[in-house]
């Protein structure tokens, strides 16, 4: 059982836009930033948005970012055959002191 | 360019030990918080356990007392001593560099198994 909550699954067809949550609480979210990785198979985590709603350099800005409150959202827009991954959030537990995971959702471009 | 490189993985018997190492280039080790993340077969990511700049240490309950993070200045190197090892502890370990309080930039992997 993840600390941060996610779908599992989400999927789209090329072109258009969809959003995966993160849901957390007070000890994480709530107080601390958030990122987003995505994980192609048998390959490592790759940051997709740090600091909420950063893109390092590299990253299209097709993908963006929002927190709200104890909850996180990306959003994928003009969605492309590429952009089939897996999908985690992020963000630091005061509690742990640690990072804490969502249990990540795969992306499916139909 | 920041580079991670992670060695050490293999096949371990249950109650066995091993070390894991993640060689550093780029950037000093030693400067930011870095931390070991793992991937259970087919599972998604867990934390393992971080190092701080100042050198404080912090692991998940499902490691500690059996898992120690250490990092070696000289060699630009951070490591995983992982002891008492369980099947449940087989996965792919992940070293990474923090950015802005997380991690940011990753290593390749190595896989751990832990099997009789």
């Amino acid at each position: 059982q993840s600390v941060l909550t996610q779908p599992p699954s989400a999927s789209g067809t090329p072109g258009q836009r969809v959003t995966i949550s993160c849901s957390g609480s007070s000890s994480n979210i709530g107080s601390n930033t958030v990122n987003w990785y995505h994980q192609l198979p048998e390959t490592a985590p790759k940051l997709l948005i740090y600091s909420n709603s950063q893109r390092p350099s590299g990253v299209p800005d097709r993908f963006s970012a929002s927190k709200s409150g104890t909850s996180a959202s990306l959003a994928i827009s003009g969605l492309q055959f590429e952009d089939e991954a897996d999908y985690y959030c992020a963000s630091w537990d005061d509690s742990l002191n640690g990072p804490v995971f969502g249990g990540g959702t795969k992306l499916t471009v139909l | 360019e920041v580079q991670l490189v992670e060695t050490g993985g293999g096949l371990i018997q249950p109650g066995g030990s091993l070390r894991l190492s993640c060689a550093a280039s780029g950037f000093t080790v030693s400067s930011d918080y870095m931390s070991w993340v793992r991937q259970a077969p087919g599972k998604g990511l867990e934390w393992v356990s971080v190092m701080y700049s100042g050198g404080i240490t912090y692991y998940a309950d499902s490691v500690k007392g059996r898992f120690t993070i250490s990092r070696d200045n000289s060699k630009n190197t951070l490591y995983l001593q992982m002891n008492s090892l369980r099947a449940e502890d087989t996965a792919v370990y992940y070293c990474a560099r923090h950015l802005a309080g997380l991690p940011g930039h990753w290593g390749q992997g190595t896989l751990v198994t832990v099997s009789s």
